[in-house]
C-alpha cells in the first residue's frame, strides 16, 4: 500500500508489506529532516533522518528518500509488524539560525493488519 | 533510565487554575523544547532554551512561562487555565549543534482544562 501524503492521513497495510508514507514539506531551505513515530499515549519516538545533501539514508528495516526537487520525502518500512503501528510524523528544519526549530507535519496513522 | 521525563502525566484542574508541568533530560543536551499536541495530533513548538536562555518563543500568550533552573531541566507555568489550553503538552531536547541535532521528547504531559 502506498500513501498519498496529507490528503490520505491513514495507511492500511498487512503484516508483512512494505509501508510507504510519504510527506511534502514546506521550506526550499530546511536542510534536516526527520521521521518520528508516535505510539497511542507516547512521545514522538525518532526513527531515522537525513540531510539535504543526501536523497537517501538506510537504516534498520527503514529507508528515508529526499527528493529536493518536488519538497518531498518518504519513510519506507520493510516487512511491516504490528508493533509498527503508530501515527508517523515528518519533520523539517531549516538551515541557518533556526535554533533547531522543528516543523512537524500532519501526520499519518498506520496500521498493520495481522 | 529515563532520557526525558515530564511530571505530571496526567493533570485535570478548573479553568482560571495555575499549574506548572516540569520537565528533565539526562542526556547532557544544550537545548531543550516544549511543543504542544492537539486534539487532532499537531505538534507545535512552544519555546525552545539553549543553555537557560530563551531561544525560541513562537507567540505564545504570555499566560504561558518557561523556567530553566538549569540546562538539564526546562518547566512551564501557565497562568488563568482557559479551555483551549487542553492538550498534550512534550518536552523535549537536543544538542543543539553538531552531527545530531536529533530531538527526543519526554512521554507528555495532558492536560484537561475543565
Amino acid at each position: 500500500g502506498e500513501s498519498v501524503g496529507l490528503h490520505l492521513p491513514t495507511l492500511s497495510v498487512q503484516e508483512g508489506d512494505n509501508s510507504i508514507i510519504n510527506c511534502a514539506y514546506s521550506n526550499s531551505a530546511s536542510d534536516y529532516f526527520i521521521w518520528y513515530k508516535q505510539e497511542s499515549g507516547k512521545g514522538p519516538q525518532f526513527i531515522i533522518d537525513i540531510r539535504s545533501n543526501m536523497d537517501k539514508r538506510q537504516g534498520q528495516r527503514v529507508t528515508v528518500l529526499l527528493n529536493k526537487t518536488v519538497k518531498h520525502l518518504s519513510l519506507q518500512i520493510a516487512a511491516t509488524q504490528p508493533g509498527d503501528s503508530a501515527v508517523y510524523f515528518c519533520a523539517e528544519k531549516r538551515g541557518g539560525t533556526s535554533y533547531g526549530k522543528l516543523t512537524f507535519g500532519q501526520g499519518t496513522i498506520l496500521t498493520v493488519h495481522p | 533510565d529515563t532520557a526525558v521525563s515530564q511530571t505530571p502525566k496526567y493533570l485535570v484542574t478548573q479553568m482560571g487554575n495555575d499549574k506548572s508541568i516540569k520537565c528533565e533530560q539526562n542526556l547532557g543536551h544544550d537545548t531543550m523544547y516544549w511543543y504542544k499536541q492537539d486534539s487532532k495530533k499537531f505538534l507545535k513548538i512552544m519555546f525552545s532554551y539553549n543553555n537557560k536562555e530563551l531561544i525560541i518563543n513562537e507567540t505564545v500568550p504570555n499566560r504561558f512561562s518557561p523556567k530553566s533552573p538549569d540546562k538539564a531541566h526546562l518547566n512551564l507555568h501557565i497562568n488563568s487555565l482557559e479551555l483551549g489550553d487542553s492538550a498534550v503538552y512534550f518536552c523535549a531536547s537536543s544538542p543543539l549543534t553538531g552531527e545530531k541535532e536529533t530531538q527526543y521528547f519526554g512521554p507528555g504531559t495532558r492536560l484537561l482544562v475543565l
